[in-house]
């Protein structure tokens, strides 16, 4: 399965959109890219996936960019309960899922 | 509905002793995952089961044994524990590829080893 690269903190105020970036460069065709996230110490919390065409659910939204390389996962209005870790996974069967972004919302 | 239940949730364990965590799910997922979660770390992923009968090693195989003798069940097994297995143990289940891939959790296993 091709790796992802995440940064590992970010802000964002509350209300505020929040963006998270991932590259995955090494993407291959048949690979669809995942987020999650997990809040505290309970299981990760499934968000939002995608292949090849961005989608929204009434979660997020995932952009991926034409080359696949690299995608973002936009929160529209980011609120304190959106402060958690978000895992970006690109996978077939194995689901890594590497050391995410922590991401605090700030009031 | 109970999703998928992990047993137990607590365990306390001396360096050696073995022991097996089962992972049970009720919603006929062909898919099924064991990770490790230390603190302040993501997931790794221990093993993972494409079907009944069928096991695969991810990241961190070592010390662990898997058996997936009927589809509902996951099993973990620590032959001998050691202090480095001193985790937090989750499992997860998915449909097959085609469905939306979503991965369900348990609520986690909280594993010491003295």
């Amino acid at each position: 399965d091709a790796k992802t690269t995440q940064p590992p903190s970010m802000d964002c105020a509350e209300g505020r959109a929040a963006n998270l970036p991932c590259n995955h460069s090494t993407i291959s065709g048949n690979e669809y890219v995942y987020w999650y996230r997990q809040i505290h110490s309970q299981g990760p919390q499934y968000i939002i996936h995608g292949l090849k065409n961005n989608e929204t659910n009434e979660m997020a939204s995932l952009i991926i960019t034409e080359d696949r390389k690299s995608s973002t996962l936009i929160l529209p209005h980011a609120t304190l309960r959106d402060t958690a870790v978000y895992y970006c996974i690109v996978t077939g069967n194995q689901f890594y899922f590497g050391t995410g972004t922590s991401l605090t919302v700030i009031p | 509905n109970a999703g998928v239940t992990q047993t137990p949730k607590f365990r306390v364990l001396k360096t050696g002793q073995s022991m097996t965590l089962l992972c049970a799910q009720d919603m006929n997922h062909e898919y099924m995952y064991w990770y490790r979660q230390d603190p302040g770390m993501g997931l790794r992923l221990i093993h993972y089961s494409v079907g009944e009968g069928t096991t695969a090693k991810g990241e961190v195989p070592d010390g662990y044994n898997v058996s997936r003798l009927k589809k509902q069940n996951f099993l973990l097994g620590l032959e001998s524990a050691a202090p480095s297995q001193t985790s937090v143990y989750f499992c997860a289940s998915r449909g097959t590829s085609g469905s939306s891939g979503e991965l369900f959790f348990g609520e986690g296993s909280r594993l010491t080893v003295l």
